[in-house]
């Protein structure tokens, strides 16, 4: 079975553009959610969407946003690109989200913001 | 809310010796828990988790982790380490209240040496 996987693996942007990350869950899992792993802020929770629906959602701007497909495929969309906002980003997916269900992590999209 | 902390940040072990790796959190009921590990320009994966039940879980990769209620701590634990372990070990939480997001810790980088 294949696992996580997530597009682009790396990004540069410059501040002020906007980019867009993709998901795509393990087949069968319906919970997609999403870090940003930092140096200084460790890993913090993003968002979960589950069935199309943002469940759940950190303490982040509304620079961050997100949507799940009809498929369970997630993207993430971060505008207005501040330097602080480089990070690796990982995404996770688990059959029907929850922590009672195991997330399984993608390799990240490392994200450099100039 | 929850919380995780991680006192150490660095831990340097020689091959074959013992390891361990201490996790405490902040929560007002029984969470759930969890170890990760991180090896460099990868995504998370699970070693072992607590729910319920028996408090000394075992995990993969020969590592197993105790629940100490009196101590709100989870330590991770492994007799003996071998090269392939260096890598960044995070403890992560869950509330049973709110469970579709992790809080992890800051993580600790353990460095192998022969």
């Amino acid at each position: 079975k294949a696992g996580v996987t997530q597009t682009p693996r790396y990004l540069i942007k410059t501040r002020g553009q906007q980019v867009t990350l993709s998901c795509s869950p393990i087949s069968g899992h319906r919970s997609v959610s999403w870090y940003q792993q930092t140096p200084g802020q460790g890993l913090q929770f993003l968002f979960e969407y589950f069935s199309e629906t943002q469940r759940n959602k950190g303490n982040f701007p509304g620079r961050f946003s997100g949507r799940q497909f009809s498929n369970s495929r997630s993207e993430m969309n971060v505008s207005t690109l501040e330097l602080g906002d480089s990070a690796l980003y990982l995404c996770a997916s688990s059959l029907s989200g929850g922590v009672g269900n195991e997330q399984f992590f993608g390799p990240g999209t490392r994200l450099t913001v100039l | 809310a929850q919380s995780v902390t991680q006192p150490d940040i660095h831990i340097t072990v020689s091959e074959g010796a013992s390891l361990e790796l201490r996790c405490n959190y902040s929560y007002g009921a029984t969470p759930y828990l969890f170890w990760y590990v991180q090896s460099p320009g990868q995504g998370l994966q699970l070693l072992l988790k607590y729910f319920s039940g028996d408090t000394l879980v075992q995990g993969i990769k020969g590592f197993e982790a105790e629940f100490k209620r009196s101590q709100s701590s989870f330590n991770l634990r492994k007799p003996s380490v071998h090269w392939s372990d260096a890598a960044e070990y995070f403890c992560a939480v869950g509330a049973r209240s709110n469970d579709y997001k992790l809080s992890f810790g800051a993580g600790t980088t353990v460095t192998v040496r022969a």
